[in-house]
């Protein structure tokens, strides 16, 4: 039972280049979220998904996109990355985190 | 939509002694307050929960009261510990059984001082 898994850990992007993070989940949760945490700072909701098929704007959703084709997939797409998306991203399912992804747009 | 606002933004205590933050929220329908701790490059952890059929939770040095009249919540550590060190938010939420969306205060940097 890995819980929530990130991958990649660390990543850094150049300006106008995009990624896609990911994040799987293995404990049959409808419920998954998106957030960034910016240096020193709380966390922002992203994107979420109520369960496969579904999801939904959080308060900083511009720049970003999500899909949730299955129940255990709820990967963040960055399209045309900027310095300003450099942050820790988290991704979480019910109320468990995942260890994080560290980006840094150059 | 919810607001959750949470003070103090720092806190330093003595080992030994109790710390206590604060959370209140705007939201009347809110019925489920988690507590994260995020130690310094980690990921935010869940410690400890209540619901809003419950006025106290305890659990070993930390406990956790709800006021609902009043919308607000409170999180108690006793005897504190160096370890204890770290970052703690508050949040807020409509619990449907399963989960849902999360409202996070803005945290609260404690640090325990020998």
């Amino acid at each position: 039972n890995a819980g929530v898994t990130q991958t990649p850990k660390f990543r850094i992007l150049k300006i106008g280049q995009s990624m896609t993070l990911q994040c799987t989940q293995d404990m049959n949760h409808n419920y998954m979220y998106w957030y960034r945490q910016d240096p020193g700072m709380g966390l922002k909701l992203i994107y979420y998904s109520v369960g496969a098929g579904i999801t939904d704007k959080g308060e900083v959703p511009n720049g970003y996109n999500v899909s949730r084709s299955t129940t255990e997939d709820f990967p963040l797409r960055l399209e045309l990355a900027a310095p300003s998306q450099t942050s820790v991203y988290f991704c979480a399912s019910s109320y468990t985190f995942g260890s994080g992804t560290r980006l840094t747009v150059v | 939509g919810e607001n959750v606002e949470q003070h103090p933004s720092t806190l330093s205590v003595q080992e030994g002694d109790s710390a206590v933050i604060k959370c209140t929220y705007s939201d009347s329908a809110s019925n489920y307050f988690p507590w994260y701790k995020q130690e310094l490059g980690k990921r935010p952890q869940l410690i400890i929960d209540i619901r809003s059929n419950v006025g106290e939770k305890k659990d070993q040095r930390i406990a956790v009261t709800l006021n609902k009249t009043a919308k607000h919540f409170s999180l108690h550590i006793t005897e504190t510990q160096p370890e204890d060190s770290a970052v703690y938010f508050c949040a807020a939420s409509i619990s449907t059984g399963t989960a849902s969306k999360l409202t996070f205060g803005t945290g609260t940097r404690l640090q325990v001082t020998l």
